[in-house]
């Protein structure tokens, strides 16, 4: 199976820091995303990218930006950490071939902003 | 535009009892299926996925069954454990997506009784 590695598991920001969450794979898929799962809302795709550089918006991406610099590397970044972006955020990682389409998520990160 | 919907979203029962959790979705044009299982405060793990050419996939005492023309799946647990305890989500991949992304269902919470 894949390993999905996420920086942190718990992080506390105050309202107008700069953000970086990361997400690291030990595979060379080609899919990485980043998704926030909130209460009654579901899991929501924030962005992803199929290739290194490469970046699609997903459903909310209002107030963050990604960053694909290397292939096993997906960075989430909050520009401005703002109240309503206290949430967990999940990285999950999906091969691009038919036989490795199935999606891994990482552990996690439950990040509080104050 | 695609939803996909988990009833119910609560379900407890004694150990032992076999049950079915039901995923269904508004357009039949999926590219595959893929069920989750997600513990308080953990990533997702992947359970089965089900490609949209396939009726049904098995692991162990999970059997994951798609009906792609009415828009259902169901997940059938054999033998039910304490250990099964935790959020089960669907979600499915719109047949035009290239990309791999996943459209999720809000999840049962499923709750097994010693």
């Amino acid at each position: 199976d894949v390993k999905v590695t996420q920086s942190s598991r718990y992080l506390v920001k105050r309202t107008g820091e700069k953000v970086f969450l990361e997400c690291v794979q030990d595979m060379d898929h080609e899919n990485m995303f980043w998704y926030r799962q909130d209460p009654g809302l579901g899991l929501r795709l924030i962005y992803f990218s199929y290739d290194v550089k490469m970046k699609e918006k997903g459903d909310i991406p209002e107030g963050y930006s990604v960053s694909r610099e290397k292939k096993e590397r997906f960075s989430l970044i909050l520009e401005s950490a703002s109240t309503n972006q206290t949430s967990m955020y999940l990285c999950a990682v999906q091969g691009s071939y038919s036989s490795y389409n199935e999606q891994f998520f990482g552990p996690g990160t439950r990040l509080t902003v104050l | 535009k695609q939803e996909v919907t988990q009833i119910p979203a609560a379900l407890s029962v004694p150990e032992g009892e076999n049950l079915v959790l039901n995923c269904s979705f508004t357009d039949s044009a999926i590219y595959n299926l893929q069920w989750f299982r997600q513990d308080p405060g953990k990533g997702l793990t992947s359970l089965l996925l089900i490609q949209s050419s396939q009726r049904e996939q098995t692991s162990g005492r999970l059997n994951a069954s798609l009906d792609k023309s009415s828009g259902r799946s169901t997940l059938y647990i054999a033998a039910s454990q304490p250990g099964d305890s935790a959020t089960y989500l669907c979600a499915v991949r719109p047949g035009s997506s290239n990309t791999g992304k996943l459209i999720f269902g809000q999840g049962t919470t499923l709750q097994v009784k010693p």
